[in-house]
């Protein structure tokens, strides 16, 4: 079935350091690439997300890519802060089954 | 915060007990999702529904059941069939079933002993 790989799992980098997060995708037929950041104890919340006609998003300090023939996608967080320490979900969104099928999750640690 | 609420946000339970978690919307989203999250595995899809009375089973229905018979609400039964029902529930809604944003609930974290 449909299937997204989220790496790596955890990432520590220090305060001001970029971060990137990747994610690939098994259906083709995916066509929405939502990213969700989720602090501790909290709700996930949208941050950024992108459609298959764009290969590139930014939002900020905050940037998603897209590469449909390699059906892969990334986000890139630049100047990091500790207030970006959050877990981060990427997903997809198919238009076969209808579902959004999340990735497994990136713990990112951002040190003072 | 505001516009989809779970209750409880800790609840025990007594294994071989049904438990019911409680999902509303007030955003007037047609959509309601359950998730379950268990460390390392992301969001995992149980139930949804694109509209009232109607609902399909997600990728790990088996052991749960829900019903959906107002707009806002979009309660989850855990049965004592679910061999594994520890784990931290999320709602989510949207506007329509489709490729756009959900918006999630504060969880609710179910423990079964």
């Amino acid at each position: 079935g449909e299937n997204v790989e989220q790496h790596p799992s955890t990432l520590s980098v220090q305060e001001g350091d970029s971060a990137v997060i990747k994610c690939t995708y098994s259906d083709s037929a995916s066509n929405y690439f939502p990213w969700y950041k989720q602090e501790l104890g909290k709700r996930p919340q949208l941050i950024i997300d992108i459609r298959s006609n764009v290969g590139e998003k930014k939002d900020q300090r905050i940037a998603v890519t897209l590469n449909k023939t390699a059906k892969h996608f990334s986000l890139h967080i630049t100047e990091t802060q500790p207030e970006d320490s959050a877990v981060y979900f990427c997903a997809a969104f198919s238009s076969n089954t209808g579902k959004l099928i999340f990735g497994q999750g990136t713990t990112l640690q951002v040190k003072p | 915060d505001g516009g989809i609420t779970q209750s409880p946000k800790y609840l025990f339970r007594k294994e071989g007990q049904n438990v019911t978690l409680s999902c509303e919307q007030n955003l007037n989203h047609d959509a309601m999702y359950w998730y379950r999250q268990d460390p390392g595995q992301g969001l995992r899809l149980i139930y949804y529904s694109q509209i009232v009375n109607d609902f399909q089973k997600g990728d790990i229905a088996e052991g749960y059941s829900v019903s959906r018979e107002k707009k806002e609400s979009f309660p989850l039964t855990v049965t004592s069939a679910q061999k594994n029902p520890t784990a931290f529930y999320l709602c989510a809604s949207s506007i329509g079933q489709g490729a756009v944003e959900q918006y999630f609930g504060p969880g609710t974290r179910l423990t079964v002993t």
